[in-house]
């Protein structure tokens, strides 16, 4: 089975660094990727997309893709507590219906 | 933002029983989809629908059906339930373009004792 693997399996930053987080996809079918946010005990909420060989940035997040190696990261800068939560990483195929996600990574940012 | 509801939003059950678990969705998505999430395996796909009528197996199908007897409502169906199902079930909807992200309810607690 296709899978999406996350690394690392958990991070801790110290408030005001930078976090960075890792994504691949086994599918060479997947064309698209999201990152989603879950903070305990809720839903998980999208945090941004990224369907172009490049990178993409949104306040205090920056999203990366290269596509020749389906290989996504995701960068915290300025990490504050609240940034604290499990980020899950989908794709999805060109041709596919649904998005399929990874296993997480939880982040920790402590004072 | 788009509105997806679940219920019950906790739930125990005995082995053996059969579990209905519920969703809604107001926003006239055309994908629905069951999802369960267990530490250290993320989100799986249990089940999803393209419209009503449809369902589709997704990644971890056996021991669940699904049904969708409308645009706006879709179910997960456990007929036999086991200790082993005890998760955290997610509903979402989406567009039917590729592009476009998920919407999650908040979730269903189930406990199989």
């Amino acid at each position: 089975q296709q899978k999406v693997q996350q690394s690392p399996e958990s991070l801790i930053v110290p408030e005001g660094g930078m976090a960075s987080l890792n994504c691949t996809s086994s599918d060479r079918n997947v064309d698209y990727f999201w990152w989603y946010r879950q903070h305990s005990g809720k839903s998980p909420k999208m945090l941004m997309s990224i369907f172009s060989n490049g990178e993409k940035e949104e306040g205090r997040f920056t999203v990366h893709l290269n596509k020749a190696s389906l290989h996504t990261s995701l960068h915290i800068r300025d990490s504050q507590p609240s940034d604290s939560a499990l980020y899950l990483c989908a794709a999805r195929r060109n041709s596919g219906t649904y998005q399929r996600f990874g296993t997480g990574t939880k982040l920790q940012v402590v004072p | 933002e788009a509105a997806v509801t679940q219920s019950p939003r906790n739930k125990v059950a005995v082995t053996g029983g059969k579990v209905t678990l519920s969703c809604n969705q107001t926003n006239n998505h055309n994908n629905m989809y069951w999802y369960r999430q267990d530490t250290g395996h993320g989100l799986r796909l249990i089940h999803y629908s393209y419209g009503a009528g449809s369902t589709e197996k997704g990644d971890i199908p056996d021991g669940y059906k699904a049904s969708r007897p409308s645009q706006e409502n879709f179910s997960l169906i456990l007929e036999l339930a086991t200790p082993s199902q005890t998760s955290v079930y997610f509903c979402a909807s989406g567009d039917a373009d590729i592009n476009t992200e998920v919407f999650f309810g908040k979730g269903t607690r189930l406990t199989v004792v």
